[in-house]
């Protein structure tokens, strides 16, 4: 079946606006996974949910960061007024049920750049 | 506050000898303990996980709760292990976190 996808795959936006970047978890995975890849910040965990709810936002960079998770599948990562230190790729991954307990598939990821 | 340290950022080795990634965490809870890799140009996966005590492509690494470690090992490395390795750690207490490691570039010579 497919695999996680990632929409766009490349996004370029220009300070102080809003992106929406969205994931498509595998078909029948509850548990859903957002993170961050940066040169400056290395890898980072964001946020996870089980089903359409995320139990720890604290992992999310700042208020200008949301997430949300819709009838258990489709899930969007929200940057309102983006500064350039967004710039990074954003990861999504889905496993089956126990968050962290199976293996995760990952998305190709969304590159983002701040101008 | 929970801390990863990957002591070595880049490390080669030849085909066929032992590699070691080294990998330090600091948690005052009971920690669960992950290893990614990244090939290049390809998604990051998971490598293996702790709590299930697996062998994946070679690879192992034991929890040692004295020495606060979680290293990464493979007894021959092979060309196609070359990628970028993270070390990462739960914790599932009152803030759900996972944090990760710097990571290392691991390079297998011919």
């Amino acid at each position: 079946g497919a695999g996680v996808s990632q929409s766009p795959s490349n996004k370029v936006t220009e300070k102080g606006k809003d992106v929406e970047l969205r994931c498509d978890p595998i078909s029948g995975h509850t548990a859903l996974y957002w993170y961050r890849q940066s040169l400056g910040q290395g890898l980072e965990f964001l946020i996870y949910f089980q089903g359409n709810s995320a139990p720890d936002k604290s992992g999310l960079p700042s208020d200008r960061f949301s997430a949300e998770r819709t009838g258990g599948s489709v899930s969007t990562l929200t940057i309102q007024r983006t500064q350039q230190e967004d710039s990074a790729v954003y990861l999504c991954a889905s496993s089956l049920v126990q968050p962290f307990q199976e293996t995760q598939y990952f998305g190709p990821g969304t590159r983002l750049l701040v101008l | 506050a929970q801390r990863v340290t990957q002591p070595e950022k880049l490390l080669s080795v030849f085909k066929g000898a032992p590699v070691e990634l080294k990998c330090n965490y600091s948690y005052s809870g009971s920690p669960e303990l992950f290893w990614y890799v990244q090939y290049s140009r390809q998604r990051l996966q998971l490598l293996l996980r702790h709590i299930s005590r697996e062998s994946i492509k070679g690879f192992t690494a034991d929890l040692n709760k004295g020495e606060t470690s979680f290293h990464l090992k493979k007894p021959f490395a092979q060309e196609e292990d070359s990628a970028m390795y993270y070390c990462a750690l739960w914790s599932s207490g009152s803030a759900r976190q996972l944090t990760f490691g710097s990571g290392t570039q691991l390079t297998v010579l011919p």
